[in-house]
């Protein structure tokens, strides 16, 4: 079963922040978040393990709540190269679980 | 360069003909699958492998079939395509992290399809 993603679109001005949401009905191990631009493969931004962590670089973070099997990516001072499809993918809790499950996306557009 | 390779990148067929999608990755990972774009729909997961001869179902598997005979190919067969499986589809791979789960995906560049 895919994960919800929300909202399903947003559009910001540069410099704004945003948060996409990531909800799963199973219990997760990890999640994934992705992003892709127009016509071209999806580029991998970071993964998250349950034990409830954090992880950024620049200026776009995630944060991993496993009790309520939920995921945020947050864009801060938002830039126009952040303009795509967000997707996250979730891995289950369990053994020998390998499969990879996307949402349907988000799709961010920053205006000047 | 690290890279996944998908052929063809395009391709317009007709139903009932049995085709082919081929992908190759030349990092070693162990693990390699197969997705599906469709407007609003997100990726869906076809299949998966593991490693060599290893392979298993994903969301969407009818209609297709995978092998793995060796590390770094895993072809996408489509024995009698359907226009339901007009799609854009993508080859990934990824070594696997620690507690055997799938790392950073790559994907390929994606192969549209038209069944007509």
């Amino acid at each position: 079963q895919q994960p919800v993603q929300s909202p399903q679109a947003v559009i910001l001005r540069e410099g704004e922040d945003a948060v996409i949401n990531c909800s799963s009905s199973k219990a997760l191990y990890s999640v994934h978040w992705y992003r892709q631009k127009h016509g071209e493969a999806p580029i991998f931004l970071m993964i998250l393990l349950k034990g409830g962590e954090q992880k950024g670089h620049d200026k776009i973070s995630a944060s991993f709540n496993e009790k309520k099997q939920q995921s945020s990516l947050y864009l801060t001072a938002s830039q126009l190269s952040y303009s795509g499809t967000y997707f996250c993918g979730t891995a289950a809790s369990g053994a020998g679980s390998y499969q990879l499950t996307f949402g349907k996306g988000t799709k961010l557009s920053v205006i000047p | 360069e690290a890279q996944v390779t998908q052929n063809p990148r395009y391709l317009i067929t007709v139903t009932g003909k049995k085709l082919t999608v081929t992908c190759s990755q030349n990092m070693n990972h162990e693990y390699m699958s197969w997705y599906r774009q469709d407007p609003g729909l997100g990726l869906r997961q076809i299949y998966y492998s593991m490693n060599v001869e290893v392979t298993d179902k994903g969301d969407v598997p009818e209609g297709y079939k995978v092998s793995r005979k060796e590390k770094r190919n895993f072809p996408l067969i489509l024995e009698s395509p359907s226009p339901n499986q007009t799609s854009l589809y993508f080859c990934a791979s990824s070594r696997l992290a620690s507690g055997r789960r799938t790392g950073e995906l790559f994907f390929g560049e994606g192969s549209r399809l038209t069944v007509l």
